[in-house]
């Protein structure tokens, strides 16, 4: 089973500012597998980002995933106060599917 | 648009069984994989397996055979996800959710979107 490992666990920062958010696998993540989501309380997930770095619909530029291997990053280039939530990484090479344990960006 | 819809909140006392349910709409039905993955209160998210509604063959996660039971009926678009002897443990909400592409050339492993709204389970005496 791959492990992933979200840092920080929390992220306090002010609108405006950019958001670095690291998910770290415990084995490489091959054919670039691995896929983001924001979720705000009481709501579902929502996709952001799949396949490292490709935005789903509707999903805004300051959004962006980069990584490879065993090392992935989800940078927020500019926070909007709707972007305060939590966030999940997800890695799809390998049965069974896991997600990361979540950094919540909180508003400083 | 396509749309899960899944059925309303559930209590049940710890031994039991409960069934959540997921309504696809916006889609064929029988065309995309369905998964289903729980997030326990103030916790991350665990898949739980998936099911192919068209010939209804499944896949449970280890930490789940045995008391999982996912099924389908083609006729209303609808999946299932059973969970019997239901432990305080299993208090979560679960989410049903559909892979990107076609059965035909997609793996069950996969990003999701869209997710159903989540249904909370609470397993209490």
């Amino acid at each position: 089973e791959i492990v992933l490992t979200q840092s920080p666990a929390t992220l306090s920062l002010s609108p405006g500012e950019r958001a670095t958010l690291s998910c770290g696998a415990s084995q490489t993540i091959s054919r670039n597998f691995l896929a983001w989501y924001q979720q705000k309380p009481g709501l579902a997930p929502r996709l952001l980002i799949y396949d490292v770095f490709r935005r789903a619909t509707g999903i805004p530029d300051r959004f962006s995933g980069s990584g490879s291997g065993t090392d992935f990053t989800l940078t927020i280039s500019r926070l909007e106060p709707e972007d305060f939530a939590v966030y999940y990484c997800q890695q799809y090479v390998n049965s069974p599917l896991t997600f990361g344990g979540g950094t919540k960006v909180e508003i400083k | 648009q396509v749309q899960l819809v899944q059925s309303g909140a559930e209590v049940a006392k710890p031994g039991a069984s409960v069934r959540v349910s997921c309504k696809a709409s916006g889609y064929t039905f029988i065309d995309y994989y369905m998964l289903w993955v729980r997030q326990a209160p103030g916790q991350g998210l665990e898949w739980m397996g998936w099911i192919n509604p068209k010939s209804g063959g499944t896949n449970y996660a280890q930490k789940f055979k045995g008391r999982i039971t996912m099924t389908r009926d083609t006729s209303i678009s609808t999946a299932y996800m059973e969970l019997s002897s239901l432990t305080s443990d299993d208090t979560a909400v679960y989410y049903c959710m559909r892979v990107p592409c076609l059965i035909s050339i997609c793996s069950p492993q996969n990003w999701f979107d869209p997710w159903g709204q989540g249904t909370l389970v609470t397993v209490s005496s």
